[in-house]
């Protein structure tokens, strides 16, 4: 059974860099998309970047400017990074995995379990 | 526009059946996709695509779409249905690709 777990720093400060990973365990990381998803405290997801196993990757255009997210097929990991912090990015972070988009179709299949993170100086 | 609106919040006698629903453009070209996520819990899937159910989900949970507007179907609301429910879906009608979710309703099984 495929399943990801993810790890990260979950308090951080104002103008920091959040780090987080995912590990991909019991399955591979090609042949689907990969995402991380957050969400804040109360409120619905959002999501915020994903990368195929090419390593093309999409973002969301509200956070283009601050997120990079990043492939490790070696060890079946993928990254992302998040700078400028604010309270305002304060949120559970999940990873998540879908299989490539197929007009209509496409989905996340499997989520990690997320990690709350906090900025708060 | 690159959204997709739910009403906030819908209940259900135990055992009757409720609808869900969810607006947006971006439903034109990709199915709607449908979420339940339950306090401290990560979002699991319930349906997916036309009407598709992943391994595990009640078959009390179902999907349709018309045009723009999809719609979540409880038929036979159980206690253990009381979570947050969330559409979501891939949009392409720009020159970007994006991902977009519903705002989420609150189902509340009386």
């Amino acid at each position: 059974q495929v399943q990801l777990q993810q790890w990260g720093a979950g308090l951080l400060k104002p103008s920091e860099t959040l780090s987080l990973t995912c590990a991909v365990y019991g399955g591979s990381l090609s042949g689907y998309f990969w995402s991380w998803i957050r969400q804040p405290p109360g409120k619905g997801p959002e999501w915020i970047a994903e990368i195929n196993q090419t390593g093309g990757v999409n973002y969301n255009p509200s956070l283009k400017s601050r997120v990079a997210m990043s492939l490790d097929m070696s060890n079946n990991q993928f990254s992302l990074n998040l700078r400028s912090l604010t309270a305002a990015d304060t949120a559970v972070y999940y990873c998540a995995r879908a299989r490539p988009p197929k007009i209509p179709y496409w989905y996340f299949d499997l989520w990690g379990r997320g990690t709350l993170v906090t900025v708060s100086s | 526009s690159s959204e997709l609106t739910q009403d906030p919040a819908v209940s259900v006698a135990l055992g009757q059946t409720v609808r869900i629903t969810c607006q947006g453009d971006s439903l034109r070209n990709y199915y709607a996709n449908w979420y339940q996520q339950k306090p401290g819990q990560a979002p699991v899937l319930v349906i997916y695509g036309k009407n598709n159910r992943p391994s595990g989900v009640p078959d009390r949970f179902s999907g349709s779409s018309s045009g723009d507007t999809a719609s979540l179907t409880i038929t036979g609301a159980q206690a253990e249905d009381d979570a947050d429910y969330y559409c979501n879906s891939r949009d392409s009608s720009r020159n970007f690709v994006s991902v977009i979710f519903g705002g989420g309703t609150k189902l509340t099984v009386l």
